[in-house]
């Protein structure tokens, strides 16, 4: 258990479906990440928040789309999708500032898009 | 080229050690980390090191630092089936609170 709590943990969908990844966190932590997991792919940062604030946004198409409402909680807006889209989606976040900031992550959602 | 570089397989028989090996490229980085990531699981810390150490110790882990060659390596002792796993080498860059990640070395221990 590392305080970072992804549902759902998996998502099967339609190319045509709206769906929502949620990401929680009770650590503290002002940062919060999306990363993507493809098969024989780098992890792919995706979105940071900070502080609520977006601060990074890699070129990930607009069918994706984050929404973090508090530092608490960090949505993935899903709409759209193509199978190549179909990754483990991951969580993370991290307490900004000077000194030791390790990143705690999510067990993952696995979407897979048909 | 990639910030972050690990050999992507390492083959291991039960019982004997394993070096899982990571080259990185800030050398302002003040922490690096190791993390491991179970089939179907998210990444979990495994160890990190402080930049002005040469080493460190935890059980069966055991963390190398050379900062002039920017090299960095894992070692298992005593490597277990249950050690199989991707091992995610990391850092945080400079000024940076964004991990960046190397690919992941896959580590399969065969009984």
């Amino acid at each position: 258990e590392t305080g970072v709590t992804q549902t759902p943990r998996h998502l099967v969908m339609g190319m045509t479906n709206k769906k929502s990844l949620k990401c929680e966190q009770h650590l503290g932590h002002n940062a919060m990440y999306w990363y993507k997991q493809s098969a024989k792919k780098p992890l792919e940062l995706m979105f940071v928040y900070n502080f609520k604030e977006q601060t990074e946004n890699n070129s990930v198409p607009s069918r994706f789309s984050p929404e973090c409402p508090n530092s608490s909680h960090l949505f993935l807006h899903l709409h759209t999708l193509q199978p190549e889209d179909s990754a483990l989606y991951l969580c993370a976040s991290s307490q900004e500032g000077i000194g030791k900031a390790e990143a705690f992550f999510g067990q993952g959602t696995r979407l897979t898009v048909v | 080229g990639e910030d972050v570089e690990q050999s992507l397989f390492l083959s291991v028989r039960e019982g004997d050690s394993s070096v899982i090996n990571c080259t990185y490229t800030d050398s302002s980085s003040t922490y690096l980390y190791w993390y491991k990531q179970e089939p179907g699981a998210g990444l979990q810390l495994l160890t990190y090191i402080f930049s002005n150490m040469d080493m460190k110790q935890d059980q069966r882990l055991t963390v190398l630092l050379n900062k002039k060659d920017k090299h960095l390596s894992l070692r298992i002792a005593d490597t277990q089936t249950g050690d199989s796993a991707i091992y995610f080498c990391a850092e945080f860059m400079g000024g940076s609170y964004i991990p960046t990640f190397g690919r992941g070395t896959s580590l399969i221990v065969h009984p």
